[in-house]
């Protein structure tokens, strides 16, 4: 079991410039949740996901904030354009049911 | 809406000493109740959980009662390790079914020395 794969593990852009962060979960997990950390803010969620369906997503910071699950077995969160305010830790989490998440390791994000 | 509050950190350590981490929550229904731990440069990971009123969840020495009557969940664990240093979550969900989501606390950081 691979566990959750996120893409990239770190990401340094200028601001300005569109930042795709890419999420696979757990196979046969039928929830998908994107977090962001900050030292300020502690841990965020941003969207979840329930069977692709977006179920909540009350906490997109903003228009410029997107996520898309085409299918089970990927999703992307997208910035454009990207402010040096985005700078956060960003977690994927899946989950099948109503059992615990499992959590990648990260995208660590850094808008100069 | 559905709350948690823990305990302010960072909590300082030495090796064997006993750790609470305490943590309270606001909640309609019955809730299920977890911590979660988060390792340097890492993801969360469940640490342990309890579905139900008096349940006890525990592992890795750590321990944590689910109290209907004082809306709380603290964390214990009678002989910490530097390896322990960390920082740990408090959550709940709803039991409403599969559209659920996770309402974390701010996390309290443990930091354990020799």
């Amino acid at each position: 079991d691979a566990g959750v794969i996120q893409s990239p593990r770190h990401e340094v852009t200028e601001m300005g410039q569109e930042v795709t962060l890419r999420c696979k979960p757990i196979s046969g997990h039928n929830s998908l949740f994107w977090y962001r950390q900050t030292m300020m803010r502690g841990l965020e969620l941003l969207i979840y996901f329930n069977n692709n369906v977006p179920i909540d997503d009350s906490g997109m910071p903003e228009d410029r904030f997107s996520a898309k699950m085409p299918n089970a077995s990927f999703s992307t969160l997208k910035i454009q354009p990207s402010e040096p305010r985005d700078s956060a830790v960003y977690f994927c989490a899946s989950r099948w049911d109503t059992y615990e998440q499992y959590f990648g390791p990260g995208t660590r994000l850094t808008v100069t | 809406g559905d709350s948690v509050t823990q305990m302010e950190g960072p909590v300082t350590l030495s090796e064997e000493a006993f750790l609470t981490i305490n943590c309270t929550y606001t909640a309609t229904g019955y809730p299920s109740l977890f911590w979660y731990v988060q390792y340097p440069g890492e993801g969360l990971q469940l640490l342990l959980k309890a579905t139900k009123a008096d349940d006890k969840g525990s592992n890795k020495g750590f321990e944590a009662t689910y109290r209907k009557e004082t809306t709380s969940f603290h964390l214990e664990k009678g002989s910490v390790q530097v390896s322990d240093s960390a920082v740990y979550f408090c959550a709940l969900t709803p039991n409403t079914g599969t559209a659920s989501k996770l309402t974390f606390g701010t996390g309290t950081r443990l930091q354990v020395t020799l």
